[in-house]
């Protein structure tokens, strides 16, 4: 099975700076790749997506990832940090080699905390 | 429109007794997924159906794990009996598959005392 491997548990980063949330992704099969965010007590919201294309993807509420394959990451980024964005961030892809770009049977990296510091 | 609305929002029970969770699709989505996430295990998938149809159901815990969709509007996870284990978030998810996007309830919080 594919799978997504977030290094951090917990990224703590100043209000306005810059903030990178790290995923790195299993060699074998496709690179189909998802970001989702958990906001407290509230289910999973996608941020993006990578299925093909240009390696930089942009996504809801100011955020954007970048899709390198070569050090085979999927990095979250944003270039100034907000209170609100201190929430649970999830990395994905499907599990299957063979399912395409269906985000069926997603397979979900452990989570990153992310607390952003007025 | 709607996102994916699930049913009850919080429950607290007693050992042994029966859960049902319910879960509505978005309308017009073929796809419906059925995640438990808990501290321990994160994020798990436990059964998908598509066109109502359970295609992998790999991640039922066990055999006191069911789920049925009746029809494309409505589905069902249920616990029996129930044990503290079972304590969790359960999330009904659904997309239109082919690329698409998963949209998630707000999760049914349940506790087993």
């Amino acid at each position: 099975a594919q799978s997504v491997a977030q290094p951090e548990d917990q990224v703590n980063v100043a209000e306005g700076n810059p903030l990178t949330v790290k995923c790195t992704y299993s060699v074998s099969g496709n690179p189909y790749l998802f970001w989702y965010v958990q906001y407290p007590n509230r289910g999973l919201q996608f941020l993006l997506k990578y299925i093909t294309g240009d390696n930089l993807v942009k996504g809801s509420y100011g955020f954007e990832a970048e899709f390198n394959k070569s050090q085979t990451s999927f990095h979250l980024k944003k270039p100034s940090a907000l209170v609100s964005d201190s929430a649970l961030y999830f990395c994905a892809r499907p599990a299957l080699p063979d399912s395409g770009a269906g985000s069926y049977q997603l397979t979900f990296g452990k989570g990153t905390k992310l607390s952003v510091i007025p | 429109d709607a996102g994916v609305i699930q049913s009850p929002r919080h429950e607290v029970t007693e050992m042994g007794q029966e859960v049902t969770l319910r879960c509505k699709p978005i309308s017009g989505h073929d796809y419906l997924f059925w995640y438990r996430q808990t501290m321990m295990r994160g994020l798990e998938l436990l059964i998908y159906f598509n066109n109502n149809v359970p295609i992998d159901d790999s991640g039922m815990p066990e055999d006191r794990f069911s789920a049925k969709m009746p029809n494309a509007s409505f589905s069902t996870l249920k616990i029996q009996p129930s044990e503290p284990r079972d304590s969790a978030v359960y999330f009904c998810a659904s997309s239109s598959g082919g690329g698409n996007t998963i949209y998630f309830g707000e999760g049914s919080w349940l506790t087993v005392v």
